[in-house]
């Protein structure tokens, strides 16, 4: 069974800074990635879908990774701003066994930037 | 292009009353799926609609919870009788198909907001 696990639950950072936000799947049979925005009371934003066979994909300031074999993505957000403030939710497509188109969602991670 | 719609964006309810949410998907989207989020929580999947059909139902509660996709395109998910533990925001999702797999690019309607006291 797919488990999807990120860290850290939440993170404070003063204006300006880059910052990196992990996460982690068990297992490495998948073929997408896909990482949200979700801010307060609405529902999720797609911000970067990376497919197995890719390595990175970038949007503005935002850059996501993914190294399959290890199990890990990481969100690259480069000069934060208050704006940037939101949960930001990983979610992996697939996985061995049955069911393997399915999306797994991590708990999220809460990002809050401080002017 | 327009985006996934659900409505009510609210609904307050008393424990065993009944409740529906409305969904439709964005235009030529094959896929749809009904996810419920609890609050501190990743969405957790209900159900899958590929066309008119279930492809993923596992996690939906049937004994309380159903829901239908008539005609391939807007989608109902019903719950009767409602329990506490539904509060939650039910969040409705579209996809494209990709060659014979599932395994398009989400993207999500705002939510429905279930209250049930």
């Amino acid at each position: 069974k797919q488990e999807v696990t990120q860290i850290p639950a939440a993170l404070s950072v003063p204006e300006g800074e880059n910052l990196v936000l992990n996460c982690s799947f068990t297992d490495s049979a998948i073929y997408n990635l896909q990482w949200f925005r979700q801010d307060p009371g609405k529902g999720l934003t797609s911000l970067l879908l990376i497919q197995s066979s890719q390595r990175e994909q970038t949007s503005g300031r935002l850059n996501a990774s993914l190294d399959k074999s290890s199990g890990r993505s990481t969100l690259y957000i480069a000069a934060s701003q208050p704006g940037d403030s939101a949960t930001y939710l990983c979610a992996v497509r697939g996985g061995s066994g049955g069911s393997n188109y399915k999306l797994t969602f991590g708990k999220g991670t809460l990002l809050t930037v401080n002017p | 292009e327009a985006g996934v719609a659900q409505s009510p964006r609210y609904k307050i309810i008393e424990k065993r009353q009944s409740v529906a949410f409305w969904c439709n998907p964005i235009s030529g989207h094959a896929t749809l799926y009904w996810y419920q989020q609890i609050l501190g929580q990743g969405p957790k999947l209900l159900i899958q609609f590929q066309n008119n059909g279930v492809v993923d139902d596992s996690q939906l509660p049937k004994d309380r919870f159903s829901a239908e996709r008539l005609k391939g395109v807007d989608s109902t998910l019903k719950i009767q009788p409602a329990k506490l533990e539904d509060s939650a925001v039910y969040l409705c999702a579209s996809s494209p198909r990709t060659g014979f797999t599932n395994t398009g690019e989400l993207f999500f309607g705002e939510g429905s907001r279930l209250t049930v006291l």
